[in-house]
Formats: structure tokens, sequence, C-alpha cells
């Protein structure tokens, strides 16, 4: 299945420190969505955009779609333990009957104490 | 608590078996999404069926099926099943069938195939 480049695929941080994440692809999509997932739960909706250029903050996370629409990027500032998870990227390309999401590979995210 | 809801949580079974995934959305929606989720191949769209129609098709399998009922529950059906289907499957929700708008996950079950 066909899937959108997510760097870094893992990280490590200090507590307190910002977190720079990105979603990048060859084709434009009209709408980018940011998912965070604990083991064995679902993924959880942070921040969607629908935009080109548009910034969104939810909290400590600001994401925004890349001018280009072939990109998007989370950030999350100070981060702390909870914050430990795997962040998805989402993509939606299509219209309506023909659309799919195309997800990204996940950025691993640990945060040391 | 995302408000939809999976069961089973947890399933085994054989190669070759049949089983049924439950997915019931958040009230008031009326858009069901299907997702798998595995080791090695991510998360992949499987299907998207809208007050009980079907809207969507992603990478679902040919032995795979779903549908929505008048209550908007979904149930999707895997047949013939093979060791590689085992994998987290994921239902999601939206109000409506435009899928820019957010989707709300359920927490997932796990089949396991042996």
């Amino acid at each position: 299945g066909q899937q959108l480049n997510q760097n870094p695929q893992s990280m490590f941080i200090q507590e307190g420190e910002d977190v720079s994440m990105n979603c990048t692809s060859s084709s434009i999509f009209n709408t980018w969505l940011w998912y965070k997932q604990d083991p064995g739960e679902g993924p959880v909706l942070l921040i969607a955009l629908y935009k080109a250029g548009e910034l969104t903050s939810n909290g400590r996370l600001t994401a925004q779609f890349g001018i280009t629409r072939k990109d998007s990027f989370l950030n999350i500032s100070a981060s702390i333990p909870s914050d430990v998870g795997i962040y998805f990227c989402a993509g939606l390309r299509g219209t309506s009957g023909t659309y799919k999401y195309i997800f990204g590979t996940g950025t691993r995210l640990k945060v040391l104490a | 608590d995302s408000g939809v809801t999976q069961t089973p949580k947890h399933l085994i079974t054989a190669t070759g078996q049949r089983v049924t995934l439950r997915c019931s959305p958040r009230s008031g929606d009326l858009s069901v999404y299907w997702y798998q989720q595995s080791l090695d191949q991510g998360l992949q769209f499987l299907i998207q069926y809208y007050n009980g129609e079907e809207r969507a098709k992603g990478n679902i399998l040919e032995r795979f099926s779903a549908q929505q009922f008048p209550d908007l529950h979904s149930e999707l059906n895997l047949s013939s099943l093979e060791l590689g289907d085992s994998a987290l499957y994921f239902c999601a929700s939206s109000l409506t069938d435009r899928a820019e708008y957010e989707q709300y996950f359920g927490p997932g079950t796990r089949l396991t195939v042996t």
C-alpha cells in the first residue's frame, strides 16, 4: 500500500525540548491530518489542516499545511513525558467516491524525563 | 474515549476461517471507515460507508467485505484468512461523507491468525 514519508522515523528527546517532524509526498493533498497513537490504542486526531499555508495550533502542538500542498509539519513545544507515542500524518487526495486517505509511516517519539 | 466502539478487542483464529468485526460509530456520525494496521504496512485505508452505502474503496482484498446497517453500525467480514491478515483493524467515523472532515478512531480489534 501507498504511504507518506515521515521524518524522523524515531526520536529521543529530553523533557522540555521542542520537537519537529514532517510529512512529505510527491503528490498534492487537499487535507492533512495529524494523529497520535498510544500502544494498543487507536489513533487520536490532533490537528486538521484544510488550506495550503494554514497554520493551526492545539495547545502545545502546531501544525502547518505546506504551501506546495505536498508536505505538512508538526511541532510540539516544551515536550512532556505523556507526549510519548507514535505520531502519524495523513493526507487526503481525490474526489468524493474515489478519494482515500494516505497515512504516513509514523514518527516514534520518546521523551526522557 | 473517541465514542467509537469496536468488538471484539482481540480475536484469535486459524487460517482459512472467517471472522466478523463490528463497529459502532460516534453518536450522530453517518460515515464509517475501516483501516488495517500491520507492522510492516502501517495504516491502510480499506473502505468507507456513508449512511448504509459504500462511498470509497481503498486497499481492500476481495476476501474482505463490509456493510453498514440501518442503525449505522458496520461490520467487516474477513474470509479465507491467511497468516498475513494478522493485524490491528480500526474503525473510524465522521459526521459526513466528505473525508475532509475529521475521523475519530475506535480502539481497534487485534486479529491473530495462526
